[in-house]
């Protein structure tokens, strides 16, 4: 399969802790934004979304923290597990009444049993 | 049900020929959006519709690239005198209706590889 993220930042941790992995982005208008999951081989997965009239939301194991003043979205996975391992996207919807997202770099989460 | 399929899997085609390739949204999803995706980085936009109408090409390269959704269903898009630089992998992505904050849901990607 396809090799996703060759030269992507890349967060190493152990099984059981737990992983921030953080993503800027640059237009103070986006109003909703999610975080993808890439495993090698397949198409980016849903993992939780959030828009900008909250600053946090959970889901199973996973949070999201959302700063606008410094345009900064986080996304921190509980108890991480070898499964977790991948690379994650955030992507925002620049509301500019279309339905795109822009997507950012990427980030390699790597758990070690 | 099934999620999103894409087809073919892999597409390797000689420089100047025209490829198409297939989208099938999850069934019932109103919302079908083209990316493409080079290594090591986020899939980037290309086009998107609602129902059959295309709704914003802002993102198509060029004019060799097109795309359609006749009956509001699967899709095609379509590059024609292909070049080198084409090479990527082209992502489909569905969603159940018109909202600027509905999830996208990925399809498997067609990996296009123009020699």
């Amino acid at each position: 399969g396809e090799s996703v993220g060759l030269h992507l930042p890349t967060l190493s941790v152990q099984e059981g802790d737990n992983s921030i992995i953080n993503c800027a982005y640059s237009n103070s208008a986006s109003d909703y934004f999610i975080w993808y999951k890439q495993e090698s081989g397949k198409g980016p997965q849903f993992i939780i979304d959030i828009r900008s009239n909250m600053d946090k939301r959970q889901g199973q194991r996973v949070t999201v923290l959302l700063n606008k003043t410094v345009k900064h979205l986080s996304l921190q996975i509980a108890a991480t597990q070898p499964g977790d391992s991948a690379v994650y996207f955030c992507a925002e919807n620049p509301n500019t009444g279309f339905q795109k997202l822009v997507f950012g770099t990427g980030t390699r989460l790597l758990v070690s049993p | 049900g099934a999620g999103v399929s894409q087809s073919p899997r892999y597409k390797v085609t000689k420089r100047g020929q025209d490829v198409a390739l297939r989208c099938d949204p999850i069934s019932g999803h109103v919302s079908l959006y083209w990316y493409r995706q080079a290594l090591g980085q986020g899939p980037e936009f290309l086009t998107y519709f609602n129902y059959e109408a295309q709704q914003d090409k802002s993102g198509l390269p060029n004019d060799r690239f097109s795309a359609e959704r006749p009956e509001g269903s699967i899709s095609t898009l379509t590059i024609q005198r292909t070049e080198q630089r084409d090479s990527a992998m082209y992502r489909c992505a569905s969603s159940p209706r018109v909202s600027l904050t509905d999830t996208q849901y990925f399809g498997p990607g067609t990996r296009l590889t123009v020699l």
